[in-house]
């Protein structure tokens, strides 16, 4: 069966640290990677989309790697503040046409320690 | 500008009612998603919307569940008979249209408590 896997335990990073999460999925084609952050009482926001034909993207302190191979997504935070504690969400977008909503993985909660 | 708003922020029922839970999109996107997230979990789909008609509903549980977007802008997800089960948060999101690459901008919730 199709499946998403985050760290569902928390991850504690010192500040000034890079928080790396990883996102790993089974028996998908995902044409799509997307992560979002979510706060407490809150909807997901959008962070970044990684297309699978591209190895990595970034924006300002984020980094997206996407390895097909491996089935693996991984989300750093560079220089994490604590600020960026929160929970973060890998969601997939599976190849075969159409739009279809997202398929989220559980997440994981990012805890930076001043 | 707007973002996404639901309404009511919490619903508190007994099981065996009926609920409708709101969303009003960002206003001129054409897609609307309805998501379900449980205690510890990510976000389920439910339905999309594309404009009126609901494009895909294969994540609806079962019959119990239905959702319409009459004019294209605002949408009701409703629950029948509803179980202690349904208990969740109901997010929805939208998108300018429904595209792979359009960000679905996410609402807050409705936390639906079935007692």
């Amino acid at each position: 069966s199709q499946k998403i896997e985050q760290n569902s335990e928390a991850l504690n990073i010192q500040e000034g640290k890079t928080a790396t999460l990883t996102c790993n999925y089974t028996n998908y084609s995902p044409a799509y990677l997307q992560w979002y952050r979510q706060d407490p009482g809150r909807g997901p926001v959008f962070l970044l989309l990684i297309r699978e034909n591209e190895k990595e993207k970034r924006k300002e302190r984020l980094k997206v790697t996407f390895d097909t191979t491996l089935k693996q997504s991984l989300f750093h935070i560079t220089a994490s503040q604590p600020a960026d504690s929160a929970t973060y969400l890998c969601a997939l977008v599976s190849s075969g046409g159409g739009a279809d909503g997202l398929t989220f993985g559980k997440g994981t909660h990012l805890i930076i320690q001043p | 500008g707007a973002g996404v708003s639901q309404t009511p922020s919490n619903k508190v029922t007994e099981k065996g009612k009926y609920v409708e839970l709101r969303c009003d999109p960002i206003s001129g996107h054409t897609a609307l998603y309805w998501y379900r997230q449980s205690l510890g979990q990510g976000p389920e789909f439910l339905i999309y919307f594309q404009g009126t008609g609901a494009a895909d509903d294969s994540g609806l549980p079962n019959d119990r569940f239905f959702a319409v977007r009459p004019e294209g802008s605002v949408s009701t997800l409703k629950i029948q008979r509803t179980e202690r089960g349904d208990s969740a948060v109901y997010l929805c999101a939208s998108s300018l249209s429904s595209g792979y690459t359009d960000t679905q901008y996410f609402g807050p919730g409705t936390r639906l408590t079935v007692l």
